[in-house]
């Protein structure tokens, strides 16, 4: 059973609109989560964080939002580019917890110029 | 400013033979990982490494055992392939436990 969802496998978005990629996670213990992004033959690349004590982080056209209550993450992008296409992973963790950071199944986002 | 480097980037094995992956990294980090990247299931850890001269296991360590040589090299060794171990490697490393990791950029290994 997996710990961390990403329930849409794609997403296509229009260039200069905003693309919102969701993960959902089931254990309650995760207090760190994480957003990777991934091109073709390469490989990940860290993006952006978010400790559970906060609710939302931001880092230019990126944003990081938590819903601990329901269990839910977001990352938004605005404006979407070209660029950004690519398979972007949620991941969580307990922060004391070297063996428990786990990834989700990724979702692969699509901009269209 | 090479990162994390994974030799070698492509390989295939025939069931039962052996191979070791390898990492290095030369940004001075203490802790290595090997993840393994299968479609629709994310990056599974196989193997961790928190500091040198230590290294535990992950999610999925079953057929996999490891070396974490010094400070920068972390390798990883199957000893008798088989067809299930067709996948992705990711070697990581961080400089303080489990955060933002620095990735190679993959070996991908099929086994016949």
């Amino acid at each position: 059973d997996q710990q961390v969802k990403q329930n849409s496998p794609s997403l296509s978005v229009q260039e200069g609109r905003i693309s919102i990629l969701n993960c959902d996670y089931t254990n309650s213990m995760f207090d760190y989560f994480l957003w990777y992004k991934k091109y073709p033959a390469e490989g990940p690349t860290f993006l952006i964080s978010i400790s559970s004590i906060k609710d939302k982080n931001e880092d230019g056209r990126f944003t990081v939002f938590l819903n601990k209550s329901a269990k839910h993450l977001s990352l938004h992008i605005v404006p979407s580019q070209p660029g950004d296409s690519a398979v972007y992973f949620c991941a969580a963790s307990v922060k004391t917890s070297y063996d428990k950071v786990i990834f989700g199944p990724g979702t692969s986002l699509s901009v269209i110029p | 400013n090479a990162g994390v480097t994974q030799t070698p980037k492509f390989q295939v094995l025939k069931t039962g033979q052996s191979m070791t992956l390898q990492c290095a990294q030369d940004m001075n980090h203490n802790s290595m990982y090997w993840y393994r990247q299968d479609p629709g299931m994310g990056l599974r850890l196989i193997y961790y490494s928190a500091s040198e001269g230590t290294t535990d296991k992950g999610e999925v360590p079953n057929g996999y055992n490891v070396s974490r040589l010094n400070k920068r090299e972390f390798s990883l060794r199957l000893e008798s392939a088989a067809p299930s171990q067709t996948s992705v490697y990711f070697c990581a490393s961080s400089t303080d436990g489990p955060y933002g990791y620095t990735f190679g950029s993959g070996t991908r290994l099929t086994v016949v």
